[in-house]
């Protein structure tokens, strides 16, 4: 059975400092990583994704996730946080042997001015 | 390109009553996903649908919950009788294919609330 583990309710970090939401996983073959952001009353917006190739893997808005196969973890990192980066980031995996995408339980990600 | 549509938005019943939702996934997805998020918790599958097929729906509640894509484009979620526990959000999303590594993109969301 697949499973994610995002070990951080909330994450708050001062605008401008570098931003780290930290999730781990758990498959039985190689892992499809995924990363979303829930902004409130909106569904989730895709954010990246790890395949496979380089464990650093760029998405949007500036965001990008480094994939750590020995730590089963897929952290979701920023350089420079804004305050409109804050909203519920979800982490998601799926194996090639599962039909369903399973997502974690949840980061909210607060960047204070 | 339009997103995913999902009406309504927002929805209160009393328990035992009946509901249903509607959605509406991005042109030429054939991969269609409901999901169940209840407050505090990520979301979780209830049943996904390739073009008209059911592909997933072992976490649907056959009991009360009944999904279909009759025509292979949009599709209904129903909730017969309605418990106070199903009170959720329910999010349609869509993807290309059936893919492992496709991303799914999502509506936003119909807010039931079971008085």
């Amino acid at each position: 059975a697949q499973s994610v583990a995002q070990p951080e309710d909330q994450v708050n970090v001062a605008e401008g400092n570098p931003l780290t939401v930290k999730c781990t996983y758990s498959v039985s073959g190689n892992p499809y990583l995924f990363w979303y952001v829930q902004y409130p009353n909106r569904g989730l917006q895709f954010l990246l994704k790890y395949i496979t190739g380089d464990n650093l893997v760029k998405g949007s808005y500036g965001f990008e996730a480094e994939f750590n196969k020995s730590q089963t973890s897929f952290h979701l990192k920023k350089p420079s946080a804004l305050v409109s980066d804050s909203a519920l980031y979800f982490c998601a995996v799926r194996d090639g042997s599962a039909r369903q995408l399973t997502f974690g339980s949840g980061t909210q990600l607060t960047v204070l001015p | 390109e339009a997103g995913v549509a999902q009406s309504p938005r927002y929805k209160i019943i009393e328990k035992r009553q009946s509901v249903a939702f509607w959605c509406n996934p991005i042109s030429g997805h054939a991969t269609l996903y409901w999901y169940q998020q209840i407050l505090g918790q990520g979301p979780k599958l209830l049943i996904q649908f390739q073009n008209n097929g059911v592909v997933d729906d072992s976490q649907l509640p056959k009991d009360r919950f009944s999904a279909e894509r009759l025509k292979g484009v949009d599709s209904t979620l129903k909730i017969q009788p309605a418990k106070l526990e199903d009170s959720a959000v329910y999010l349609c999303a869509s993807s290309e294919g059936l893919a492992d590594y496709n991303e799914q993109f999502f509506g936003p969301g119909t807010r039931l609330t079971v008085l």
